[in-house]
């Protein structure tokens, strides 16, 4: 079974700049959730979506990010404008169903912002 | 800040030896608890869970420990290998699904 998918891998960009990463849950999850990782720490949740729905976006900075999931698939996380504080890696998680607890992430996107 | 975050606890074993890995955590209604493993340059990896009507769990080389009178959580490798080095994270999770990650540890196998 293939896991969670995300790309790019590693981004380095400019402060002010824009930058969006991607995410493929496991085929089958209708549960979906983006994590902040900075370096030393555990993941932080940003959002999670059941489905095509935000069911949790209470830690998500809204003034600068924003995530959809249109068809209740695949997932975009975007930062804009990206900050010098927003460098960390960002992590895909999904799960089967609401009422599964374990969560399987992918393998994360570095991000760089100069 | 970023500083503190890099000086993680450090747990150092040698080939062989068992290792244990401690973890306290905070909420007392907290039902649900995971240890992931996150190797450099990975996603966390699920490793083994306990739910709080049990105390403890067994897994291949894994055990997982809970006292929830002091809410601290352990994991207990066996035979610890070179492969089983990485960083080290409990997670609790309170009847909902959002999972709140501890403090790593890093574990460090020497041969």
């Amino acid at each position: 079974e293939a896991g969670v998918v995300q790309s790019p891998r590693y981004k380095i960009i400019e402060k002010k700049q824009p930058v969006a990463f991607w995410c493929n849950p496991i085929s089958g999850h209708n549960t979906l959730y983006w994590y902040l990782q900075n370096l030393g720490q555990g993941p932080e949740l940003l959002i999670r979506y059941e489905n095509e729905e935000a069911v949790d976006d209470s830690q998500l900075p809204k003034d600068r990010f924003s995530a959809e999931r249109l068809k209740g698939v695949d997932s975009t996380l975007k930062i804009q404008p990206a900050e010098l504080g927003d460098s960390a890696v960002y992590l895909c998680a999904s799960s089967p169903q609401r009422d599964t607890d374990t969560q399987y992430f992918g393998p994360g996107t570095r991000l760089t912002v100069l | 800040g970023e500083s503190v975050g890099l000086h993680l606890p450090t747990l150092s074993v040698q080939e062989g030896d068992n290792s244990i890995i401690n973890c306290a955590y905070s909420n007392s209604a907290s039902d649900y608890f995971i240890w992931y493993k996150q190797e450099s340059g990975k996603g966390p990896q699920f490793i083994i869970d306990i739910r709080s009507n049990m105390d403890k769990r067994q897994g291949q080389r894994v055990t997982v420990l809970l006292n929830k009178t002091v809410k601290h959580l352990s994991l207990q490798i066996a035979a610890t290998q070179p492969g089983d080095s990485a960083v080290y994270f409990c997670a609790e999770n309170i009847n909902t699904d959002k999972l709140i990650f501890g403090t790593g540890t890093r574990l460090q196998v020497f041969p």
